[in-house]
């Protein structure tokens, strides 16, 4: 079985640029998360989708981070612009939500470096 | 929302000793307590969780163990060998209205020593 898919592993970009990453869930979830690893940290989930609905984004900082995830598979995670601050590893993360089980499996993640 | 806390923040133990790590939580709703092991630049890994209504889990040379009235919960990890050696993070589900999130702890970055 196919883990969960992260696209770019690495991204380099200058502040007030844009960038985006992407997130292939593992077949048959319908639950998928983006998590931020600061260095030093756990991860701390920004956003939550079942399906196509976005039932937990009260950590997504709105006013530059915007989340997509269409037809209930593929998501996108844009920030636009990026700060300095925005630095670390962006994570994807996908569970089927069902009675007995519910665990989370986690992408290699996307390191942003912001310069 | 919850609050989850991970001692210790680094933990060095030779091979063939035992490693434990606790975390506690502030939700008593709390239900689902998973931990994860991540290997430098790799992905968190899920090792072993237990459910609030099992007090403890054994795989192997890991163990998992809950107390809900005290809210802690411990990893212990016998026979350590040197590819024990990464940071764990422990986790905590809250069954209120962000069900399905987890919160994480800072992590235990554990070394083993041959």
């Amino acid at each position: 079985e196919a883990g969960v898919v992260q696209s770019p592993r690495y991204k380099i970009i200058e502040k007030k640029q844009p960038v985006a990453f992407w997130c292939n869930p593992i077949s048959g979830h319908n639950t998928l998360y983006w998590y931020l690893q600061n260095l030093g940290q756990g991860p701390e989930l920004l956003i939550r989708y079942e399906n196509e609905e976005a039932v937990d984004d009260s950590q997504l900082p709105k006013d530059r981070f915007s989340a997509e995830r269409l037809k209930g598979v593929d998501s996108t995670l844009k920030i636009q612009p990026a700060e300095l601050g925005d630095s670390a590893v962006y994570l994807c993360a996908s569970s089927f939500m069902g009675l007995a089980t519910d665990t989370q499996y986690f992408g290699p993640g996307t390191r942003l470096t912001v310069l | 929302g919850e609050n989850v806390e991970q001692h210790p923040s680094t933990l060095s133990v030779q091979e063939g000793d035992s490693a434990v790590i606790k975390c506690t939580y502030s939700d008593s709703a709390s239900n689902y307590f998973p931990w994860y092991k991540q290997e430098l630049g790799k992905r968190p890994q899920l090792i072993i969780d237990i459910r609030s209504n099992v007090g403890e889990k054994k795989d192997q040379r890991i163990a998992v163990t809950l107390n809900k009235t005290a809210k802690h919960f411990s990893l212990h990890i016998t026979e350590t060998q040197p590819e024990d050696s990464a940071v764990y993070f422990c986790a905590a589900r809250s069954r209120g209205s962000t069900l399905g999130r987890l919160y994480f702890g800072r992590g235990t970055q554990l070394t083993v020593w041959p």
